[in-house]
């Protein structure tokens, strides 16, 4: 069982380039969400989807889209991507239950020039 | 917004007790979660805690007062493996979690 994976570890990215950042998880949750984690700044939500077909946006959404098909793909797309976006971007998941703990993913380290 | 706040950096030796608190004015309140992250990893869960009182998971334990908005990471016989990254998340009334920037534990021998 791999729990959650991202593809890809890493990536450099010119500005204005597309780029889609995948997770899947095989622990059947229905939640998943993407982060970005930036110096000082902690994790900060970008998307999230409580269950397959539908999706929410979280503090900082824009120049994001997300979209989730299936209960084990969350992919994240930067459509024209801008050095603000250099990150590292981690994918979580949750199954509900009493505390609904969300479990993350290895992560992406995104670096747009 | 949310607002998490926690002590940046903290160094402890080998062996001590270190004490990490955090701080937190959320719209809502349903539990607040503790996570370790050591450096170009992803963080993984520590501990919950969703009504007052301390919780304790072998030699970490965390504590809560809701009236307080307070909370604190009881780290104890600190082993070199415990340097990491500690981060307070709260989960708001939308059932979203909210981080605080992390503090940096650093273990000395």
């Amino acid at each position: 069982i791999a729990g959650i994976t991202q593809a890809p570890t890493s990536q450099i990215l010119a500005a204005g380039r597309r780029m889609t950042l995948r997770c899947t998880q095989d622990m059947r949750h229905n939640a998943m969400y993407w982060y970005r984690q930036d110096l000082g700044l902690g994790l900060r939500l970008i998307h999230y989807s409580n269950t397959a077909g539908t999706t929410g946006k979280g503090e900082v959404p824009d120049g994001y889209s997300v979209s989730r098909a299936n209960t084990d793909d969350f992919p994240l797309t930067l459509a024209s991507a801008v050095p603000s976006q250099t990150s590292v971007y981690f994918c979580a998941s949750s199954g509900g239950g009493e505390t609904d703990t969300q479990y993350f993913g290895p992560g992406t380290r995104l670096t747009v020039l | 917004g949310q607002n998490i706040d926690q002590p940046t950096e903290m160094t402890a030796t080998e062996g001590a007790i270190v004490q990490i608190n955090c701080t937190y004015q959320t719209s809502g309140f349903n539990g607040l979660f503790w996570y370790q992250q050591h450096a170009g990893e992803a963080p993984t869960f520590l501990s919950y805690n969703v009504l007052d009182g301390l919780e304790e998971k072998g030699r970490f334990s965390s504590f809560l007062s809701r009236s307080k908005g307070y909370s604190y990471l009881l780290l104890k016989e600190l082993q070199m493996k415990d340097s990491a990254s500690y981060l307070c998340a709260v989960r708001d009334g939308d059932y979203k979690l909210s981080f605080g920037a992390g503090t940096t534990v650093t273990v000395r021998a």
